[in-house]
């Protein structure tokens, strides 16, 4: 079966500009993770969709936001970017239980200049 | 705080030794443990997961094991070739309200495989 599609791979944004990733999990997971990773901080947590309801959320800004369709793919919106947003962001998707494991996409490698 | 330290944080190996990696967390209440392998520019990639009961679990080459009492896991790689070259990252899931879990990520073991 299809993994986790996310796109695009790759993005080059200059400071102050907006940015939308998209993923698309796979087919039957209701549950979508964002990650930002970034080489000296490893993965960070940045929110998890449900069914169309964000279920959690990390210590990030209100710059970032992000939201999920009745399809169950999902969107991350990234405003005013800063050069610290550069980073690979990764999406993951999971059946949605505790217990589930995570199926991570390839990532988006975002570039900010 | 939920935290996940690894060690080393990088490593070299020649091609065919063995090496092992350690995962310490303080994360409660516990659900479970996995230990992702990550290609450069690639997304991580499940290598095994472990709930509280289960002491080793094996996939291949790779062998993870867990103590739930000192909160420690090493994943141990076993005839170790090239392509074995990546980030080893141990995520450790905790039990939250609802089915909800949340993740705590370490920063990952650097493994470089050399002829």
């Amino acid at each position: 079966k299809a993994g986790v599609t996310q796109t695009p791979r790759y993005l080059i944004k200059t400071r102050g500009q907006q940015v939308t990733l998209s993923c698309s999990p796979i087919s039957g997971h209701r549950s979508v993770s964002w990650y930002q990773q970034t080489p000296g901080q490893g993965l960070q947590f940045l929110f998890e969709y449900f069914s169309e309801t964000q279920r959690n959320k990390g210590n990030f800004p209100g710059r970032f936001s992000g939201r999920q369709f009745s399809n169950s793919r999902s969107e991350m919106n990234v405003s005013t970017l800063e050069l610290g947003d550069s980073a690979l962001y990764l999406c993951a998707s999971s059946l949605g239980a505790s217990s589930a494991e995570a199926f991570f996409g390839q990532g988006t490698r975002l570039t900010v200049v | 705080k939920n935290q996940v330290e690894q060690s080393p944080q990088s490593l070299i190996i020649l091609e065919g030794k063995n090496c092992t990696l350690q995962c310490n967390y303080t994360v409660s209440p516990f659900s479970n443990l996995r230990w992702y392998k990550q290609d450069t520019g690639r997304g991580p990639v499940s290598l095994t997961i472990m709930t509280f009961s289960e002491n080793t679990k094996s996939n291949g080459r790779y062998t993870a094991t867990l103590d739930a009492d000192t909160k420690q896991s090493s994943l141990h790689i076993t005839a170790s070739q090239l392509s074995d070259s990546a980030s080893y990252i141990c995520v450790v899931s905790a039990r939250d309200t609802g089915t909800a879990s949340k993740l705590t990520f370490g920063t990952g073991t650097r493994l470089q495989v050399t002829l």
